[in-house]
C-alpha cells in the first residue's frame, strides 16, 4: 500500500498550458510538501501545509498554486507553464511541521516543450 | 554561500571499501541533519537522522556530527554496488525550521 502517491508520474505539455499534479498520503502525517528538483538533481522545497494551512511558500512565482483540501492531500497547479519550469516534483509527508523525517511520493516528471 | 555543501563527487570505491560522504553547514542554528539516498530515476529516502554532536551507527552506516565544526558526514562501511546513488544532505532548524536544506547531493559509485 503506498504512502505517499502523485499522480500523473508523467507530464508532457506546451508552453502556455496549465497542468496539475495530486498528491496523497496515507500515513496521517500532519505536514505535506512540495519540492522541485532541477537536472542537476538539487533538490529545493517550494511549499509545505500543515493540516491545510500554508507555512512555507518558498519565493516561488504565482504561477504555482498548492492547493491542501484535507491533512492526506495537496495538490499543485501550474499557469502558463514555462520551459523553465521542466524539472521532478516531489510530494513529501512528514508526521509534524518541523520534522525531518520526510517520505517523499513517487515524483511528477514535468517537461514543458 | 551556500546553506548546506556537500562534497561535490562524484565518488567511485571498490566494492568492501569505506566510502565517506562530508557535509558543511553554514547555519549554526540547525539542529538536526539527515541522509537521504536517491537512485536514479527514484525519490529520495531516508537512511540516516543524526541530532547531537558525536557518531550514530545503523548497520553499515555511520552518521557523524561536529556542530562546533558546522561538519556532517556518512561513512559506509563495506560498500556494495547496491549503495551506488545519490546521497544527499539535509539541515533543518534554525532558519530552516520547518523544512529540510538540501545539499547538492554526492553519486556514490561502487564498482565490484
Amino acid at each position: 500500500d503506498t504512502a505517499v502517491s502523485q499522480t500523473p508520474k508523467y507530464l508532457v505539455t506546451q508552453m502556455g498550458n496549465d497542468k496539475s499534479i495530486k498528491c496523497e498520503q496515507n500515513l496521517g502525517h500532519d505536514t505535506m510538501y512540495w519540492y522541485k528538483q532541477d537536472s542537476k538533481k538539487f533538490l529545493k522545497i517550494m511549499f509545505s501545509y500543515n493540516n491545510k494551512e500554508l507555512i512555507i511558500n518558498e519565493t516561488v512565482p504565482n504561477r504555482f498554486s498548492p492547493k491542501s483540501p484535507d491533512k492526506a492531500h495537496l495538490n499543485l497547479h501550474i499557469n502558463s507553464l514555462e520551459l523553465g519550469d521542466s524539472a521532478v516534483y516531489f510530494c513529501a509527508s512528514s508526521p509534524g511541521l518541523g520534522a525531518g523525517e520526510q517520505y517523499f511520493g513517487p515524483g511528477t516528471r514535468l517537461t514543458v516543450t | 554561500q551556500k546553506e548546506v555543501e556537500q562534497n561535490s563527487g562524484p565518488l567511485s570505491v571498490p566494492e568492501g571499501a569505506i566510502a565517506s560522504l562530508n557535509c558543511t553547514y553554514s547555519d549554526r542554528g540547525s539542529q538536526s541533519f539527515f541522509w537521504y539516498r536517491q537512485y536514479s530515476g527514484k525519490s529520495p529516502e531516508l537512511i540516516m537522522s543524526i541530532y547531537s554532536n558525536g557518531d550514530k551507527e545503523d548497520g553499515r552506516f555511520t552518521a557523524q556530527l561536529n556542530k562546533a565544526s558546522q561538519y556532517v558526514s556518512l561513512l559506509i562501511r563495506d560498500s556494495q554496488p547496491s549503495d551506488s546513488a545519490t546521497y544527499l544532505c539535509a539541515g533543518a532548524g534554525g532558519t530552516s525550521y520547518g523544512k529540510l536544506t538540501f545539499g547538492q547531493g554526492t553519486i556514490l559509485t561502487v564498482h565490484p
